[in-house]
């Protein structure tokens, strides 16, 4: 089956700094890219939604600033948290479709620690 | 606006029972209900998943039934087993753009 591939799977930075997670689509196009933001115990929340070669669309109450997406290419997604602050800290999880497809495809998630 | 209700929040089964969680969707322009588990750690596996013209598919061991008049739908897992713990959630949302609403995740603790 299709893999997306996610990294990191684990990050600490200090308070201030940014960091870039990167979502890949190992063997298809993907054509749509999603991120989702889960807390502990709690469901997935679409952050937003990206497509290659155009802006991403972000949820109501998602700042497009702090949550910086770039959909380059047909495999390759990022996510850079800017400025990061100890509320930021949560588990990040991408998935991916591509045009025709019958299914999501899940990355395996980005635990991200602020400190 | 959740649009996606899922129930039990927990559950506990014995090893080969019967595990059941339900949930109830709002928007009937929906045409896709996917079905994920998740463990801890671990981003979401589509279990199975099920388009408003059928009522019930089967995979192994995980049917999904869907009843559409009462925008229901719910999964069962036959013959639990003590891998089967995890957290299950649904979702549903349009075929065309994957853009799915997911329920609040059920924990199921499946006893040895």
């Amino acid at each position: 089956g299709a893999v997306v591939s996610q990294h990191p799977s684990r990050v600490i930075c200090k308070s201030g700094t940014s960091v870039k997670i990167e979502c890949r689509s190992l063997d298809f196009q993907a054509t749509t890219m999603f991120w989702y933001r889960q807390f502990p115990k709690k469901s997935l929340m679409l952050m937003a939604t990206s497509n290659e070669g155009s802006k991403a669309t972000y949820e109501q109450g998602v700042e497009k600033d702090k949550f910086l997406i770039n959909h380059a290419s047909l495999t390759l997604s990022t996510l850079t948290v800017t400025s990061a602050h100890p509320e930021d800290s949560s588990f990040y999880i991408c998935s991916a479709s591509f045009l025709g497809g019958e299914k999501l495809f899940f990355g395996s998630g980005t635990q991200l620690s602020v400190l | 606006q959740q649009q996606v209700k899922q129930s039990p929040q927990s559950l506990i089964v014995q090893k080969g029972g019967i595990s059941i969680i339900n949930c109830a969707y709002e928007n009937t322009a929906f045409d896709y209900f996917p079905w994920y588990q998740q463990f801890p750690g671990k981003g979401p596996a589509l279990l199975i998943a099920i388009r408003p013209d059928v009522s019930e598919k089967k995979e192994g061991r995980f049917t999904i039934s869907f009843n559409k008049s009462a925008k229901q739908f719910s999964l069962h897992i036959m013959d639990s087993q003590p891998g089967d713990s995890a957290t299950y959630f649904c979702a549903a949302g349009l075929s065309w753009d994957y853009k799915l609403s997911f329920g609040a995740g059920t924990t199921v603790t499946v006893r040895a």
